[in-house]
Order: structure tokens, then sequence, then C-alpha cells
């Protein structure tokens, strides 16, 4: 099984909501990301979890919180977001070997904040 | 982290070899050289990763010239499938994994 799965894959939110993107991966990986992708932009990267440890978290703004509750998920919750917030969210993971990663990306969720 | 540049658009034909450049002066030297290929609405898809010199698979080739300060990704003989935007990535899990999306090519290819 080579397939990172993400849902929903559409979410239309208020900016008073809370709601939370879901991520599955069952290729033993130890590192998954969340990236945040504009249109027409490459993909950003928002967090790693290394071994279910936040590892790296790019000055993402606090209404984004992020959650690894065991080696094949990871969460991201998501409260009080702004309408600049609506973009393609990317999961990802890899292995974690040596320098060389190579990442497995879902197929994002489409989020749009109203 | 090593920033990429590369080209923001290419056209080509059905059945040409195609070559994008990505080009990436301060890269480290514990840095890994990755390609993506992106469809629309759809999550990047691994190409080809590379440290140096030449690699191969069953899709594409990377060069990579001695100094490391470059790549270029080869797509040979092209289908109206592979239009596409190409990323070049520059990073090592050895940097906790950050690394840096290049802008992307968007590759279109015509009958």
């Amino acid at each position: 099984d080579t397939e990172v799965t993400q849902t929903p894959k559409h979410l239309v939110m208020g900016m008073t909501n809370k709601k939370s993107l879901k991520c599955e991966q069952h290729m033993g990986h130890r590192a998954m990301y969340w990236y945040k992708q504009k249109a027409k932009k490459p993909p950003e990267l928002m967090f790693v979890y290394s071994y279910e440890k936040l590892s790296i978290n790019e000055s993402v703004p606090s209404r984004f919180s992020p959650e690894c509750p065991n080696s094949s998920l990871l969460n991201l919750h998501l409260h009080a977001l702004q309408p600049e917030d609506s973009a393609l969210y990317l999961c990802a993971s890899s292995q974690i070997r040596d320098s060389s990663y190579e990442q497995y990306f879902g197929p994002g969720t489409r989020l749009t904040v109203t | 982290l090593a920033k990429t540049t590369q080209p923001i658009s290419m056209d080509s034909y059905e059945g040409q070899e195609v070559n994008i450049t990505c080009s990436h002066n301060n890269i480290a030297t514990n840095d890994y050289i990755t390609w993506y290929q992106q469809f629309p609405s759809q999550g990047p898809r691994f190409i080809i990763q590379g440290y140096k010199t030449k690699v191969t698979n069953e899709v594409a080739s990377l060069f990579i010239p001695a100094d490391r300060k470059s790549s270029t990704l080869s797509l040979p003989r092209v289908s109206l499938s592979d239009t596409a935007v190409y990323y070049c990535l520059v990073g090592a899990w050895t940097n906790a994994g950050k690394s840096t999306f290049g802008d992307g090519t968007t590759l279109t290819v015509k009958p």
C-alpha cells in the first residue's frame, strides 16, 4: 500500500468554526508533513512530525494545530481561520533514513473559508 | 535552505525529449535533489531523486554535474499526459526534514 489518504476532499467553513483535516498512511513511514498550497504556487511546508513528535513548525499561526496520535495518523485542527487560509492542504509521509527522503503525497483537502 | 530556480514554462510536442533544469547554487553537502510532478487539484507525485552524477528510472533521468549547483530532469518521448507542473526540491532529512520547493515549471505537451 503506497497511498496517503486525506479526508475530507473538500471543506467549507466559516471563520468561527472548528474543523479537522485527517491524513493516514500505512507504509510504515515515521515522518509526516503538512503543506499548504495556494493556486499556481508551490507547496509551502507547515509542519513536520518525526517519530510522532513535532520537529518543525514553520511559524504557522496558532489557528492551525497539528496532532499526530500515532505513527499512521496525522490531524490538522482548524479554528478561527481567515479567508486567506483558503487553499489546498496536502499531507505527505516519508521514511527517515540517511539524508534522502522520498515523500508520498495525499490528494489534498480543498479548504474554503467564508 | 537552498533556493531553487526553474523556468516558469516550457512547451514540447509528443514524442520529443524534454529537459527541465533547476538551479540551486547554495546546495548543502547533505542535500538531495528530488523532482515531483503535479496535476491540477492533486498532490505532487515523486518522479526521481539523486545526489550526484546520473540517476535513471523507468520514467525519467536526472543529471547532476560535479558541482551540484544545478540539475536536469530528462523526460524521454513525452506524451500529452505528461502535461503538468514539475517541481524540483532540494533538502535533506538531516536538516530535520526542511526543504523548499522551487516555483515549478509548467510543461505543456502539444500533439
